[in-house]
């Protein structure tokens, strides 16, 4: 079994001011997890991915997002957010050797100039 | 140039009229799925596919059919729909798993309202 959960529906910063995105995940097996983002009325994008490798992940940007197995976090960073990062963004599961993916609900980042 | 397909991109229709969602990927990815948003509930899987002839059921199945016959295709099946269907769809395709899964490539969605 597995099972995502984004800690905030909600998300506002201003523009410059860093961006953290919360993503806890539980997994009966090593997990392969996602982060995609998606901009109103777009499809979905990857941000970036952690599979096995770095646990420290670098994606499209200037995001990156730390997997941390002991606390079974995979938490979305940027340093400085952009106008353009005003978006939905989604962080996924996938077990290796199954076919399901979970999403988690989502997290909406609001950015204020 | 690499994409995923989905064709209606909109769709209105009624209750109990059969409708097929077509699915096509040109990357030559043995993995396929289907998934529905709605608001606040992220998106949900309906069906898998692991290459031609293997699909299995995601978290959401029920009142949907889907079939893999080719490997570029996918279609979704709703045989009787009904108004809590009414949702955005998304195709997605992928390599599928090596020492980890590789990322889904999704369609641009399909937009479904039945009345």
């Amino acid at each position: 079994a597995q099972s995502v959960t984004q800690l905030d529906s909600h998300v506002s910063v201003s523009e410059g001011t860093p961006v953290l995105l919360r993503c806890n995940y539980s997994s009966s097996y090593s997990p392969s997890l996602f982060w995609y983002v998606q901009h109103p009325n777009k499809g979905l994008q990857l941000l970036l991915k952690y599979t096995s490798a770095a646990t420290l992940v670098k994606g499209i940007n200037g995001f990156e997002a730390e997997f941390k197995k002991s606390e079974t976090s995979f938490h979305l960073t940027k340093p400085s957010a952009h106008m353009s990062d005003a978006a939905e963004y989604f962080c996924v599961v996938s077990n290796t050797n199954a076919g399901k993916s979970t999403f988690g609900d989502g997290t909406t980042l609001t950015v204020k100039p | 140039e690499a994409q995923v397909t989905q064709n209606p991109r909109y769709l209105i229709t009624v209750t109990g009229k059969k409708l097929t969602v077509t699915c096509s990927q040109n990357m030559n990815h043995e993995y396929m799925s289907w998934y529905r948003q709605d608001p606040g509930l992220g998106l949900r899987q309906i069906y898998y596919s692991m290459n031609v002839e293997v699909t299995d059921k995601g978290d959401v199945p029920e009142g949907y059919k889907v079939s893999r016959k080719e490997k570029r295709n996918f279609p979704l099946i709703l045989e009787s729909p009904s108004p809590n269907q009414t949702s955005l769809y998304f195709c997605a395709s992928s390599q599928g798993a090596g020492q980890g899964w590789y990322e889904q490539y999704f369609g641009p969605g399909t937009r479904l309202t039945v009345t």
